[in-house]
């Protein structure tokens, strides 16, 4: 049972457009969630999380959005630039982040200039 | 330097062989965490500690065994080795911060393992 759902495996955006990547979850008992950018050959690495308690987190380009009553969280980034090509993974943990994370399958984005 | 390493970045070996990827970090981190990551199936986890006396298997643990030998060392043992653990493995490593903080999980540069 897939509890973090990244349903587009792909998506492809114009060099200073807007990227949405969406992500869905199942669990209730999941109240803080994270967005993962990962490149080729590399590990992924943290880009902006948001607790249960807020709507909205932004940093710099990148703002991501929570619906608790619709399970979903998207990430914005505004605008999109070549280098934001990788694979983004959504997270969700329980418990205020202490507990361990549960991945979705990344959607791979990319970036055309 | 980096944070979290990983050695070997790459290893073929053939089936049945017992193979040992290893994980080593300097950010002070208590939890230490290892995931394997297959195309089109995300990252899930198969062991993780929070402690050097607390192991915990994970989603995926069958086939797998976990060594914590000090707070910067988490290993990761394929006791006979099987085709379908070809994978990237990746070692990630976080602080509790306390309740209701973020728990932001580091990740190493992966392992890249095939198995023949």
């Amino acid at each position: 049972d897939q509890q973090v759902k990244q349903n587009s495996p792909s998506l492809s955006v114009q060099e200073g457009r807007i990227s949405i990547l969406n992500c869905d979850y199942t669990n209730s008992m999941f109240d803080y969630f994270l967005w993962y950018k990962k490149y080729p050959a590399e590990g992924p690495t943290f880009l902006i999380s948001i607790s249960s308690i807020k709507d909205k987190n932004e940093d710099g380009r990148f703002t991501v959005f929570l619906n608790k009553s619709a399970k979903h969280l998207s990430l914005h980034i505004v605008p999109s630039q070549p280098g934001d090509s990788a694979v983004y993974f959504c997270a969700a943990s329980a418990q205020g982040g202490s507990e361990k994370l549960v991945f979705g399958k990344g959607t791979k984005l990319t970036v055309n200039p | 330097d980096a944070d979290v390493t990983q050695t070997p970045r790459n290893r073929i070996t053939k089936t049945g062989k017992r193979i040992m990827l290893e994980c080593s970090q300097t950010k002070g981190h208590d939890r230490m965490y290892w995931y394997r990551q297959d195309p089109g199936l995300g990252l899930r986890l198969i062991y993780y500690s929070f402690d050097v006396k607390d192991i915990n298997k994970g989603e995926i643990s069958d086939g797998y065994s976990v060594s914590r030998q000090a707070q910067a060392k988490f290993s990761l043992s394929l006791e006979s080795a099987i085709p379908n653990q070809t994978a990237l493995y990746f070692c990630a490593t976080s602080h509790p911060v306390g309740t209701g903080s973020t728990d932001t999980q580091y990740f190493g540069p992966g392992t890249r393992l095939t198995v023949l």
